[in-house]
Formats: C-alpha cells, structure tokens, sequence
C-alpha cells in the first residue's frame, strides 16, 4: 500500500544512453513533482506537474523530459546521461486543491524512497 | 520563500525530548513553516506545520513565537530511529518546497 512509489531503486548506467524513472501515487493527489539530491545532499526541485500540465520547470537540461501520463503517474525521462547525472531522484506527491477551510493552502508533499542513479 | 537558519548539527539522549530551533526573522504573514525529516536513504518525511499557533500532532509539537520570528520542533521522547536531517521550511502557498541544509539530529543511546 505504498503511497508513492518508483522504479527502480538503483539504475546504473553509461554515458550517453537514455534512462527512465517511473513514478506512481496511489494518494488521489492532483500535483506531483520531482526532486533532485546530489552527492552533497542539497534536495531541489526540478519539475511540478498539476493535473498533468507543468507548472513548474526549473533550471534543468533539455534532456530530462517529465512526462505525465495521467494524474497519477509523472515519470522522467533523461536522454544523453552524463556523469553530472548521478545523483538520487525522489518523487512526490501532494493536493492544491483549495477547500474551504484551507484555501490557499497546497497539502504536504509525500515522497517516494528515491531512485539512486549511477553514470559511469 | 523567507530564508530559514537551522544549527548544522544536534545531539540528543535516547529518551529525552529533543528541541530542535529555527530562525525565519523575514518570514511573511502569509507563510507556514513546515518542518520534513530525511532518514537515511529514505526520501524527505512531513512532521507537522504551523501558521501562528502552536501545533502538535503524533510525531512532534511545533512552537512558533509570537512574531513568528522563530520556531522550535519538540520530539517529546526521542528514539534512534530518529536519528535524521530534519528541515524547517517558510512557504507559502503557491511557492514551491525549497529545502535548506537542515540540522543533523543524532539520537545517542
């Protein structure tokens, strides 16, 4: 009953090939993002889909594509892996919905366990 | 998002309440501070978050002073599976989650 939930854990990889990480949150949230943290462990964002449309695209290479399939799904696509790559993603979820006790107020984020991806 | 200052580093008794602090003197009217937790190689856990007042759930109490200046997450009893980064955030509600470096809370036995 994993509420969020990707695969794989551990991906190793050359230079140069073309990987994906898939993402899965069985919570009902309408917003999922992904996370990235290097080898010094500082945690950033990198994309944030709601309801399948992108709503937040940081500073990130062309060669990683989000892509949302349905509301429940947001996985990363990485063409040309580098070294500089290697790092672990996390996944999360949360809801924007505006109730009426809470508007305004965007849910807490649930993160998966990370998928740690190695460049060699 | 309003800048937060956390102590790089704690430690704390098994048993013992353990108090962790931090400062957010530019946080706006608008902004909650949210408290995460990062055990090992797992992903970012939410704690608890408050707006003004103080707040306590099963996991922790989040004391927030009254300018809002600053905060203190009280783990009443902890554990060694507490032992994580624990990350105090200012958000608002449409910024995006933006971790700092957090404190490195170790739970001696």
């Amino acid at each position: 009953d994993t509420a969020v939930s990707q695969t794989p854990k551990y991906l190793v990889t050359q230079m140069g090939n073309d990987k994906s990480i898939k993402c899965e949150q069985n919570l009902g949230h309408d917003t999922m993002y992904w996370y990235k943290q290097d080898s010094k462990k500082f945690l950033k964002i990198m994309f944030s889909y709601n309801n399948k449309e992108l709503i937040i695209n940081e500073t990130v290479p062309n060669r990683f594509s989000p892509k949302s399939p349905d509301k429940a799904h947001l996985n990363l696509h990485i063409n040309s892996l580098e070294l500089g790559d290697s790092a672990v993603y996390f996944c999360a979820s949360s809801s924007n919905r505006q109730g009426r006790r809470l508007r305004g107020y965007n849910s807490p984020l649930h993160f998966g366990n990370g998928t740690r991806l190695t460049v060699t | 998002d309003a800048k937060t200052t956390q102590p790089p580093s704690m430690d704390c008794a098994e048993g013992r309440a353990a108090n962790l602090p931090c400062n957010h003197s530019t946080i706006s009217g608008n902004e909650y501070v949210y408290w995460y937790r990062q055990i090992h190689s797992q992903g970012p856990q939410y704690i608890i978050h408050g707006l003004k007042n103080n707040e306590t759930n099963e996991m922790a109490s989040l004391i927030i002073t009254e300018d809002r200046k600053s905060s203190t997450l009280i783990l009443p009893h902890a554990t060694l599976r507490d032992t994580a980064v624990y990350y105090c955030i200012a958000k608002g509600p449409r910024d995006k989650l933006t971790f700092g470096k957090g404190t490195l809370l170790t739970v001696n036995p």
